[in-house]
């Protein structure tokens, strides 16, 4: 069963807080991304990347890095979060490039108090 | 319809009643890609469509896409209640490493 996966689900941090999410996928799909969805917008995205080492940014990288160290797991981390960073976060995975599908983890609710 | 810098559209229909969903884009693509995201959950994709395919079909969905205008649509057909959800448009950029999102349609379907 092709399945992407996120932890934690929902998180809570205080301004200034590192934080990591953290994602998986047993697919061995070369491509994972890390997008952010806030009310009423489409999905954002953050990060890609082609593989092992290999990322680039998205269109709003400011204030997020990711690590990519084994084919199935992609992180993202937030470094000193800030307020406006609360969002939901979804990682997802694809074969090669985005011309085949995107497969989607459940999400991350993350608030920054 | 939905555009990458309009607010989310959102539609009320009856069961029974087709609906189309409307996705304009502004960079050229040979793809659009359209997911369907229920609530609580990540967007999972039901049709792709390729610039060479014009109209593509998939149960009771049909999507359309003409590269001149820069446009796609979804129809679905008979809309059931569990059709209720969030659709977004995704348009490919970047030798197709990348996708943008439309800022999407929300479809309610009532009983």
């Amino acid at each position: 069963d092709m399945k992407v996966t996120q932890m934690p689900r929902y998180l809570i941090k205080r301004m200034g807080e590192n934080v990591l999410l953290e994602c998986g996928q047993d697919m061995s799909h070369e491509t994972m991304y890390w997008y952010r969805q806030d009310p009423g917008l489409g999905l954002q995205l953050i990060y890609i990347s082609y593989d092992v080492d290999s990322n680039s940014e998205g269109d709003i990288p400011k204030g997020y890095r990711v690590s990519r160290k084994k084919r199935e797991h992609f992180s993202l981390i937030l470094d000193s979060a800030k307020t406006n960073q609360t969002s939901v976060y979804f990682c997802a995975s694809s074969l090669y490039r985005s011309s085949y599908e995107q497969y989607f983890g459940p999400g991350t609710r993350l608030t920054v108090l | 319809s939905q555009w990458g810098e309009e607010n989310l559209q959102a539609l009320s229909i009856q069961e029974g009643e087709d609906v189309t969903m409307n996705c304009s884009y502004k960079t050229y693509t040979t793809v659009v890609h359209w997911y369907r995201q229920d609530s609580g959950r990540g967007p999972a994709l039901i049709i792709l469509i390729r610039s060479n395919e014009r109209e593509k079909r998939s149960g009771r969905l049909r999507a359309t896409l003409d590269t001149s205008s820069q446009s796609s649509s979804l129809s679905i057909t008979a809309a059931q209640c569990e059709d209720t959800a969030v659709y977004f448009c995704a348009t490919e950029l970047n030798m197709g490493y990348k996708l943008t999102f439309g800022t999407g349609t929300s479809l309610l379907v009532d009983p």
